[in-house]
């Protein structure tokens, strides 16, 4: 079936240092989108790829879709405890619906 | 208003009973979804509504019947649960059902069933 891998599952990083999570399809995506959950809350989208290679920025977050469209990168630079939480991908497949990554939690090391 | 409303926040039912959860959004989006959130897992997708109408059904076992009463609202009832079935139950919506829209989330509702 249509899986979205995403690793590493967890990353515990010194405040002000970098975080990278990746994501891996096992198809094509149509587009893919990130959500981000904090701890006890609910997943909030941050941002949607729809194009082969591209790349969008939002403040310290960079975001990256694959050449092929099977992949995607989640950049965070100079780590804030403000980010802490669970980030997850989301891959349109084109059959009306999101498949969720298996997510990657970050915890903040102040 | 861009919230998705979810009630109740918390549940305790036994395994005989039957409740209902609720879920509201007043953004005129026409696509609405039922997740399933166990501990430290991805959101599990249960049913997509697409203009009040069930468009996907992911296998979900039948003491979980969902319902649309209007394009606001989404309903979840549920009856005869397993002590498996407690997780947070995630409701959301999206302008349509087309995947190139974002989908707002409510806060959800915990579930325990004993």
């Amino acid at each position: 079936g249509q899986q979205v891998m995403q690793i590493p599952q967890y990353q515990h990083v010194q405040e002000g240092e970098d975080f990278t999570t990746y994501c891996n399809s096992s198809t094509t995506l149509s587009n893919i989108q990130w959500y981000k959950q904090r701890p006890g809350g609910h997943p909030v989208f941050l941002i949607q790829l729809v194009k082969s290679g591209e790349v969008k920025k939002q403040k310290r977050l960079t975001f990256q879709f694959g050449e092929a469209k099977k992949n995607s990168s989640l950049h965070i630079t100079a780590t804030q405890t403000t980010d802490v939480g669970t980030y997850f991908c989301a891959g349109d497949f084109g059959n009306e619906k999101l498949t969720f990554g298996t997510g990657t939690r970050l915890t903040i090391i102040p | 208003d861009t919230e998705v409303t979810q009630t109740p926040k918390h549940l305790v039912m036994g395994m005989t009973n039957k409740k209902s959860l609720k879920c509201e959004q007043h953004m005129g989006h026409r696509a609405m979804y039922w997740y399933k959130q166990k501990a430290k897992k991805p959101p599990e997708l249960m049913f997509v509504y697409s203009y009040e109408k069930l468009s996907i059904n992911e296998s979900v076992p039948s003491r979980f019947s969902p319902e649309c009463p209007n394009s606001s609202l989404l309903n979840l009832h549920l009856h005869a649960l397993q002590p498996e079935d407690s997780a947070l139950y995630l409701c959301a919506s999206s302008q349509d059902t087309t995947g190139y829209n974002e989908q707002f989330f409510g806060p959800g509702t915990r579930l325990t069933v004993l």
